[in-house]
This record gives C-alpha cells, sequence and structure tokens, in this order.
C-alpha cells in the first residue's frame, strides 16, 4: 500500500515563497489535493487536480506534480498562511479502494 | 450554501459502540459521495471510509484500522450520512469529520467535526 511522506516542518519569511512537497507512489496515478488547517479549525482545501483553486483561496497558492512527487507552493506568503498543510490522494494499489493523506507539513510565517 | 453538520461525538467506553450523522445542506446529497475522516489529538489526518452515492452503486471503502467494525450508509433521502462505530478502541480517539467527495478524488467541503473519546 501507499504512504505519503511530507516534510514535517517548514519556515518562511513574510512574503517569500515556500514549497511543500508530498511523495508517494499513489502520486503516480492519482493527482494530490491539499488541504489548510489552522489550529481548532476543519482542513479546507486549497489546491486540486492538476492545479485549480476552489474560489475563494488567493492565487499565491499553486499545485504541480511529477513523477511520484507532489508540491504546493506559496508565493508571497501571508501572515495568515501559517498552518499545516496535508496532501492527499487516491490510491488503487492495494485490495481494496482508499484515501491516503500526508504526514502533514506545519508552515512557519516569520 | 454547502453545509455538513456532524453530531453524535461524546464519551464513550472500549468496546462499545456510536453512531455518529452527518447533515448535508445546500446540495443535491444523493449525487455525491461521502467520506469520514479523523484526527487524533494531536496528530494528522487518517481517512476512515466513504460511501459512493446510489449512481456508484452505494458501496463503501474503509480504511484498514476501521474495517469490519466501523459502517458508513447513507439516508438521501434526509440528506444524511452515518458512521456507526462498534467495538471501539481508545485509539479511536479522535476528532471525525464529514467530508463531501468531488467525483474528481478530492474533499471540497469538510463540517466542523465531532470529537469522539473512547476511555474508561
Amino acid at each position: 500500500s501507499s504512504e505519503l511522506t511530507q516534510d514535517p516542518a517548514v519556515s518562511v519569511a513574510l512574503g517569500q515563497t515556500v514549497r511543500i512537497t508530498c511523495q508517494g507512489d499513489s502520486l503516480r496515478s492519482y493527482y494530490a489535493s491539499w488541504y489548510q488547517q489552522k489550529p481548532g479549525q476543519a482542513p479546507v482545501l486549497v489546491i486540486y487536480g492538476k492545479n485549480n483553486r476552489p474560489s475563494g483561496i488567493p492565487d499565491r497558492f499553486s499545485g504541480s506534480s511529477s513523477g511520484n512527487t507532489a508540491s504546493l507552493t506559496i508565493t508571497g506568503a501571508q501572515a495568515e498562511d501559517e498552518a499545516d498543510y496535508y496532501c492527499n490522494s487516491r490510491d488503487s494499489s492495494g485490495n481494496h479502494l482508499r484515501y491516503v493523506f500526508g504526514t502533514g507539513t506545519k508552515v512557519t510565517v516569520l | 450554501e454547502v453545509q455538513l453538520v456532524e453530531s453524535g461525538g461524546g464519551l464513550v467506553q472500549p468496546g462499545r459502540s456510536l453512531r455518529l450523522s452527518c447533515t448535508a445542506s445546500g446540495f443535491t446529497f444523493g449525487d455525491y459521495a461521502m467520506s469520514w475522516v479523523r484526527q487524533a489529538p494531536g496528530k494528522g489526518l487518517e481517512w476512515v471510509g466513504f460511501i459512493r452515492s446510489k449512481a456508484y452503486g452505494g458501496t463503501t471503502e474503509y480504511a484498514a484500522s476501521v474495517k469490519g467494525r466501523f459502517t458508513i450508509s447513507r439516508d438521501d433521502s434526509k440528506s444524511i450520512a452515518y458512521l456507526q462505530m462498534n467495538s471501539l478502541k481508545t485509539e479511536d480517539t479522535a476528532v471525525y469529520y464529514c467530508t463531501r467527495e468531488s467525483t474528481l478524488y478530492y474533499f471540497d467541503y469538510w463540517g466542523q467535526g465531532t470529537l469522539v473519546t473512547v476511555s474508561s
């Protein structure tokens, strides 16, 4: 079965660019989606598909993918972007279809 | 406006059962698959399982950690999804989120979550 691995934590200076990566075999078959979670709140979808943002998500969030790695980039990070970020994808490598979440990355905006 | 509201959480002893509900509004509930996702205190997100729409058979899939103990069902006439949890273990303690699954394999709306605590 496939797992998704993320760096535990990254930091970025206010206004600078940060990239969060997610690695896993399932990403060779399925696009990743990305979720932002702030303390005490439910996750919020920020990127899905090849590189799509839901309504209301700022265009400083973008996604990309290559091979078994998906990336979420925040260009011009803002203080309100400080949060945990999780990738997710479908996985059909085992006997049954399932979804798998990444281990999560805590983003600190300095 | 799409809304998902979970209910039914609480404190339960190990080995007992609990049923969570997810009441949906603002969209045609029967057209969508629904998933449950949980988050143990201080931990990451874990997918629990999903139920397909009736158009796709209304069948279910589960994470290995809950298969055989948890059952997801739906009542499209009431726009409610259920998570029946049996033989609960202390490691099932978590906030349980209900999510709407897009046809393109992502979760576009989430409820606010309901806390389940399994403890003696």
